[in-house]
């Protein structure tokens, strides 16, 4: 196990709906960082969390969000969902904003968006 | 921009022969590069990673070389097992240290 979880593991939402996906990172990590994979894709970055501020982000809209925790876990909203939301939801947790090297992802939220 | 390209996109080996994959990255100023195993269904799984003071990295049938002047970076597995079949996607840091670009993957299949 890599110490980083995620839940739910599988989800089913309708457009337009909203959804909170949730991941607690290792023991000891700052640093949270979430990824979208669609279906024969490679992961994406949506954004980075440290110390309770978001720290980067990548080319996704306004209505991706997310929060981290004082304990450094972290949610990730996604509001008035559409169908291409549809995918695996990956985070990731590194001891620090400038440490990321070798970091692994949790086992997932699969999302399906009806 | 940042841009990770990898080939081939499939790869089929025979058992116990050699498969490689390749990378390009965009920025030079990159300085990490990963690899990560997908089996179906699963979470990416870091199999092996190179930093950019190093040229080659090994472990066990794997191993990883990197240019940096032709920015380019490559997996070898050697003695190919069934059990290798799998995504293979490569990686490269960007941007400050906070995000990592995937290329587009390479499904390898071994064949017995």
């Amino acid at each position: 196990e890599t110490g980083v979880t995620q839940s739910p593991t599988h989800l089913i939402k309708t457009r337009g709906q909203q959804v909170t996906l949730r991941c607690s990172s290792q023991s000891g990590h700052n640093t949270v960082s979430w990824y979208q994979q669609a279906l024969g894709q490679g992961p994406q970055f949506i954004f980075q969390y440290y110390r309770e501020e978001e720290n980067g982000r990548g080319n996704f809209p306004p209505r991706f969000s997310g929060l981290q925790f004082p304990n450094y876990s972290s949610e990730l909203n996604v509001n008035a969902l559409e169908l291409d939301d549809s995918a695996l939801y990956l985070c990731a947790s590194s001891p620090s904003r400038d440490r990321v090297y070798g970091y692994t992802f949790g086992s997932g939220t699969r999302l399906t968006v009806v | 921009g940042e841009n990770v390209e990898q080939h081939p996109s499939t790869l089929s080996v025979q058992e116990g022969d050699s498969a490689v994959i390749k990378c390009t990255y965009s920025d030079s100023a990159s300085n990490y590069f990963p690899w990560y195993k997908q089996e179906l269904g699963k979470r990416p799984q870091l199999i092996i990673d190179i930093r950019s003071n190093v040229g080659e990295k090994k472990d066990q049938r794997i191993a990883v070389t990197l240019n940096k002047t032709a920015k380019h970076f490559s997996l070898h597995i050697t003695e190919t097992q069934p059990e290798d079949s799998a995504v293979y996607f490569c990686a490269a840091l960007f941007g400050g240290n906070e995000k990592l670009t995937f290329g587009t993957g390479t499904r390898l299949t071994i064949i017995p």
